[in-house]
């Protein structure tokens, strides 16, 4: 059964600080996807990553996919109140099915 | 453009009743459908998905179930509703990358 686990689950930064979430998986997959819930709201896809080594950036925040290590690091920079969600990775199983981790609260105080 | 809607927004039901979210996507055809489910405070569980008409996969035994009568609609039911049947329910469909676009999501609270 894959298993996908992010830490920390609770995040509070300051504006301006960067910081980094982590992704693990425990299965094989060479794909990733990260995605922005705001409170009350749905989910807004925010990057696919498809292959190892894969990079995307928009913005204030990078991730990346190490499918040797089964890792993904979502990377916040200078971070902005704007950023305060919840953050999800999602790893694709056989199927076409995602299995989500249990999401980042981020908080970004003045 | 593709678009996807959910239905209704916002329920509250009594335990035992019946339930009925529907969810219907425009602009694309033969789409994977899921619904997925989150309880207060906690991750997304994947309930049901579909590749087709007809064609329905469970992935949780559980008190609901899921139908595909058209080959843009899903739709999510419960004869009888449980307090644990509360939360918030997002459909979505599965784009050509593979990221899952999901609809506005229906907040369902069983008292």
């Amino acid at each position: 059964e894959l298993k996908v686990e992010q830490n920390p689950l609770f995040l509070s930064m300051q504006e301006g600080k960067n910081y980094t979430i982590y992704c693990n998986y425990s299965t094989t997959s060479d794909r990733l996807y990260w995605y922005r819930q705001d409170p009350g709201k749905s989910l807004e896809s925010l990057f696919v990553l498809l292959s190892n080594g894969a990079v995307k950036q928009e913005g204030r925040l990078m991730a990346s996919l190490d499918t040797k290590a089964r890792l993904s690091t979502l990377h916040i920079t200078a971070a902005v109140h704007d950023l305060s969600a919840t953050y999800f990775c999602a790893v694709e199983k056989s199927n076409y099915k995602l299995t989500f981790g249990k999401g980042t609260l981020l908080t970004v105080n003045p | 453009s593709q678009t996807i809607h959910q239905w209704p927004a916002t329920l509250v039901q009594p335990v035992g009743s019946p339930l009925s979210l529907e969810c219907t996507v425009e602009g694309t055809s033969n789409p994977n459908l899921y619904w997925y489910r989150q309880a207060a405070g906690r991750g997304l569980q994947l309930l049901f998905y579909s590749v087709g008409i007809g064609q329905i996969s469970s992935e949780v035994p559980q008190n609901l179930s899921a139908s595909r009568p058209q080959d843009r609609q899903f739709i999510l039911s419960s004869k009888k509703l449980l307090l644990s049947d509360s939360g918030f329910y997002l459909c979505a469909w599965r784009q050509p990358t593979g990221e899952l676009f999901f609809g506005e999501g229906s907040r369902l609270t069983v008292l």
